[in-house]
């Protein structure tokens, strides 16, 4: 079972649609969670850390949820530009300070 | 604002040859991070570096090694490439201080292509 997961997709919207992600992470000792935004052939962007108390950016909240061991990105609003892989990456627990990507949600916007 | 640099944005090789992999942290970050990704897969952790020493590693191959020098730039060297080695190579580099609440900043990345 790989240590961080999601579903690849995609996740295929109209635009102006609300569209939520999920990511399941198997250590229950990580500290830190982040999405970040790649696009193809690409290099991985930060979208949003993510806390235990939720937060929003905009469009985009991020939610943790550490007693099922899941965080989630709601997008509203969705724009033909958010078209992209959403990587969901975990870090810290157990000694561990490496930064584990899951494999991506592909989210396509259309018109 | 720098960014991270990789060089070379594109590399194609034949089997069995090196290649080397450069990069260039963003300025005061103390930590280096290598990344594989191959097609339609995550970003797989190689090897990490903290203030120039070898902090963690990954599932790099004993064919791969890396070193961080003293300016802070790290190289990735690839010995005996094999066709399994195509993928695009990204170093990011962070800050530490916040514990492990480390942000990572991505190079383009290399495209390496082995023939």
């Amino acid at each position: 079972r790989k240590e961080v997961e999601q579903d690849p997709g995609p996740f295929n919207v109209p635009e102006g649609a609300t569209v939520a992600f999920n990511c399941t992470y198997s250590n229950s000792a990580s500290q830190s969670f982040f999405w970040y935004r790649q696009d193809c052939r690409k290099e991985p962007k930060l979208l949003m850390s993510v806390y235990s108390s939720g937060n929003e950016d905009g469009r985009f909240t991020a939610q943790l949820n550490r007693a099922s061991q899941y965080i989630s990105l709601l997008i509203r609003d969705s724009k033909l530009s958010d078209s992209a892989t959403y990587l969901c990456v975990v870090n810290g627990g157990g000694g561990s300070y490496i930064p584990t990507f899951g494999r991506g949600t592909s989210l396509i916007v259309h018109p | 604002a720098a960014g991270v640099i990789q060089s070379p944005r594109h590399l194609i090789k034949e089997k069995r040859e090196t290649a080397t992999l450069k990069c260039y942290p963003i300025p005061r970050h103390d930590t280096v991070y290598w990344y594989q990704q191959g097609p339609g897969q995550d970003p797989q952790f190689l090897i990490s570096f903290y203030e120039k020493m070898q902090s963690d590693k990954g599932s790099i191959p004993d064919r791969f090694s890396a070193q961080q020098f003293s300016d802070y730039h790290s190289e990735l060297n690839m010995s005996s490439l094999e066709l399994g080695d195509s993928a695009l190579y990204f170093c990011a580099s962070s800050l530490t201080g916040t514990g492990t609440n480390e942000k990572l900043f991505f190079g383009s990345g290399t495209q390496l292509s082995v023939l």
